[in-house]
């Protein structure tokens, strides 16, 4: 069963302070792992996808790295504006269409 | 890139009624679009797949005749929680799938909101 487990549940930063979020993943061949981020009432964003172990991507401040069991989020000196709930999902080979979110990591960065 | 919009963004209804909820991708084609709910601080829970011109597939635990998904062209689906009552109550949130490169990326609404009282 594909499974998905982030770490930590919830991060507190100091403005400037960089650090990484962390997404374990069990899968039946992997398709794609996403990055979603989402605030507070509303729906997730999208961020990134990764295909295969080695790769990376980066946006702003955030860039997403992948291995064959996990995937980090490293953010470089956010600011308060990155406080956010960033979700990791997988999808597989087979579950068509379907993807496994996890439960999240809550992040609240102080100024 | 992939726009997704749902309406209403906010409802309020009297335990009992029925409430509809759309789902529109506005700049492309989604012939797959799903509905999540999310409690509070918790995850998204996927609730259904919804297909294009067929019958939606349901996840365990969920009731089909308690939500009908109506998915009746490739830029719309709807999501109408029957009879509802308070504990239906929650964050209802669509998204569509986009291919992009080799994985099936979902772009996903705004969410609406559903208070029964």
């Amino acid at each position: 069963e594909d499974q998905v487990t982030q770490s930590p549940e919830a991060l507190r930063l100091q403005e400037g302070e960089s650090s990484s979020l962390n997404c374990s993943y069990t899968v039946s061949g992997l398709r794609g792992l996403f990055w979603y981020r989402q605030d507070p009432g509303k729906g997730p964003e999208f961020l990134f996808t990764l295909y295969s172990a080695g790769e990376e991507k980066e946006k702003e401040r955030l860039k997403a790295t992948l291995t064959k069991k996990e995937s980090f989020l490293h953010i470089t000196a956010p600011k308060p504006e990155d406080s956010a709930t960033y979700l990791c999902a997988v999808q597989g080979y087979s579950s068509a269409s379907k993807i496994i979110f996890g439960s999240g990591t809550r992040l609240s960065i102080r100024p | 890139g992939a726009v997704v919009s749902q309406h209403p963004s906010r409802v309020i209804c009297k335990s009992g009624t029925s409430v509809k909820i759309e789902c529109r991708s506005l700049d492309f084609q989604a012939t797959t679009m799903f509905w999540y709910r999310q409690f509070p601080k918790q995850s998204l829970m996927l609730m259904a797949t919804s297909n294009e011109g067929s019958k939606a597939t349901y996840e365990q635990g969920v009731e089909k005749d308690k939500f009908l998904i109506n998915h009746a062209s490739l830029t719309l689906s709807t999501l109408t929680v029957t009879s509802a009552h308070p504990e239906d109550s929650s964050f209802y949130i669509c998204s569509a799938h986009h291919q992009g490169g080799g994985a099936h990326e979902q772009f996903f609404g705004p969410g609406t909101r559903l208070t029964v009282l």
